[in-house]
């Protein structure tokens, strides 16, 4: 159960675009679509982004999105705003049934 | 409205035990599995255990296997997490979250507030 590897910063000006990966193994981000993304500012609960690669829930802007490729999922935000800033943290279901995170993105809008 | 509310933490001695629990409302509990996410200080998200929705399917992080146990009691809406032999590195704020479906897939869409444990002499 090794945690996911995510870089530890992006940034962007407002308006730009910004992919955070999220690198696993065929044994969790590459052997299923089961990953998801969340948001979460200091000293709050995590906020639900993507589901299952791609899915957006429902109130959540279409400038998420979702992507995998092989191994690596990615999220990318267009139209950077400020409320944007936070950590990110991507999810995967596993072999073994369980579940794993990444190490957490710190995302800042310059 | 959903709603998920954590209680039962607080300060330990390291080999002591606790109890979480996490009780639910504003959707059809026993319809969800339900999922516990750890935050240690300053640190990322760790996932810990999940239950099925008829709790006949439990699994664990290898970091608290043997050590937690996690169970729900569908008629009283809530899932509980049995934490034994407490070590300093189980200091953390404990989520309780829901799945955002039900049945397979991923996404957790609801989450409590959090209920910190601290464990130190």
């Amino acid at each position: 159960q090794s945690a996911l590897t995510q870089p530890a910063s992006v940034s962007g000006s407002p308006g730009q675009s910004i992919t955070i990966s999220c690198t696993g193994t065929s044994s969790d981000v590459g052997g299923y679509n089961f990953v998801s993304w969340y948001h979460q500012y200091p000293g709050k609960a995590p906020k639900l982004m993507i589901y299952d690669v791609t899915k957006r829930p429902s109130g959540v802007s279409d400038r998420f999105f979702g992507s995998k490729s092989g191994n690596t999922a990615s999220l990318t935000i267009s139209g950077l705003q400020a409320e944007d800033e936070g950590d990110y943290y991507c999810n995967s279901y596993t072999s073994t049934r369980t579940w794993v995170f990444g190490g957490g993105t710190k995302v800042t809008v310059l | 409205e959903v709603q998920l509310l954590e209680s039962g933490g607080g300060l330990v001695q390291p080999g002591g035990s606790l109890r979480l629990s996490c009780a639910a409302s504003g959707f059809t509990f026993s319809n969800y599995v339900m999922n516990w996410v750890r935050q240690a200080p300053g640190k990322g998200l760790e996932w810990v255990s999940v239950i099925s929705e008829s709790a006949d399917a439990t699994y664990y992080a290898d970091s608290v296997k043997g050590r937690f146990t996690i169970s729900r009691d569908n008629s009283r809406d809530t899932v509980y997490l049995q934490m034994n032999s407490l070590r300093a590195e189980d200091t953390a704020v404990y989520y309780c979250a829901k799945k955002v479906v039900m049945g397979a897939g991923s996404g957790l869409d609801s989450w409590g507030q959090g209920t910190l444990v601290t464990v130190s002499s």
